[in-house]
């Protein structure tokens, strides 16, 4: 049963810290994506990479946050330094491309919390 | 900024009686989506309509588009208590470079009391 898997399901950090968050897509897939969501602000699209080529960042704060894909198996999202504001759940995505019509599979999210 | 926007907020309902969601759009799409998410988890792909179609349905879902208007409908029929979860209506762009990039409205609450 393919899936996408994040690590880690959740995180405790204090402000300042530097926080990692890591996504397998569905092996297969060339495009993947990374959201956040709050309840505030619903979900957001943060950045989306295909064929492990960045696409569109323009969602993503530039100053603290950075995202990755170091192969195809594995993409990363950073924030350095992390605030409170920051505290959300972020999800990662992974289509099949055309053949699927965009259609998207997510993962159980990465549940964030800065103090 | 959300293009999609599903109305109503929140939908509280008894089993067995149906479920109607509304999602309106603002520019032009190749298909729409709707994705189902339970609380704490990640969103669900329930069903896909192009935009050359207007009408499909899945099991208890029907999912009606009107690209005229930009809307989209989404009924459960004889809903139970586990289709309680936020439903989220999604667009896809014509093409281009921003294929795949899809846009989320704000979600539809649903409640479903046994």
């Amino acid at each position: 049963d393919a899936r996408v898997t994040q690590t880690p399901r959740h995180k405790v950090t204090e402000m300042g810290q530097e926080v990692t968050m890591r996504c397998q897509p569905i092996l297969g897939h060339n495009t993947v994506f990374w959201y956040r969501q709050t309840m505030m602000q619903g979900l957001e699209l943060l950045a989306y990479f295909r064929n492990r080529a960045p696409l569109d960042d323009s969602g993503m704060p530039k100053d603290r946050f950075s995202a990755e894909m170091p192969d195809a198996t594995l993409a990363t999202l950073k924030i350095q330094p992390s605030e409170p504001r920051d505290s959300a759940v972020y999800f990662c995505a992974s289509d099949g491309g055309m053949i699927r019509q965009g259609t998207q599979y997510f993962g159980p999210g990465t549940r964030l919390l800065v103090l | 900024s959300q293009q999609g926007e599903e109305d109503p907020q929140a939908l509280s309902i008894q089993e067995g009686e149906n479920a109607t969601m509304n999602c309106s759009y603002k520019t032009s799409i190749n298909n729409l989506q709707w994705y189902r998410q339970n609380s704490g988890r990640g969103l669900v792909h329930l069903i896909l309509i192009r935009s050359n179609e207007r009408e499909k349905h899945s099991g208890r879902l029907r999912v009606t588009l009107d690209t005229s208007k930009k809307s989209s409908s989404l009924l459960i029929t004889a809903s139970r208590a586990a289709d309680t979860a936020s439903y989220f209506c999604a667009t896809a762009p014509p093409g281009g470079t921003s294929y795949g990039k899809l846009t989320f409205g704000q979600g539809t609450i649903l409640t479903v009391h046994p």
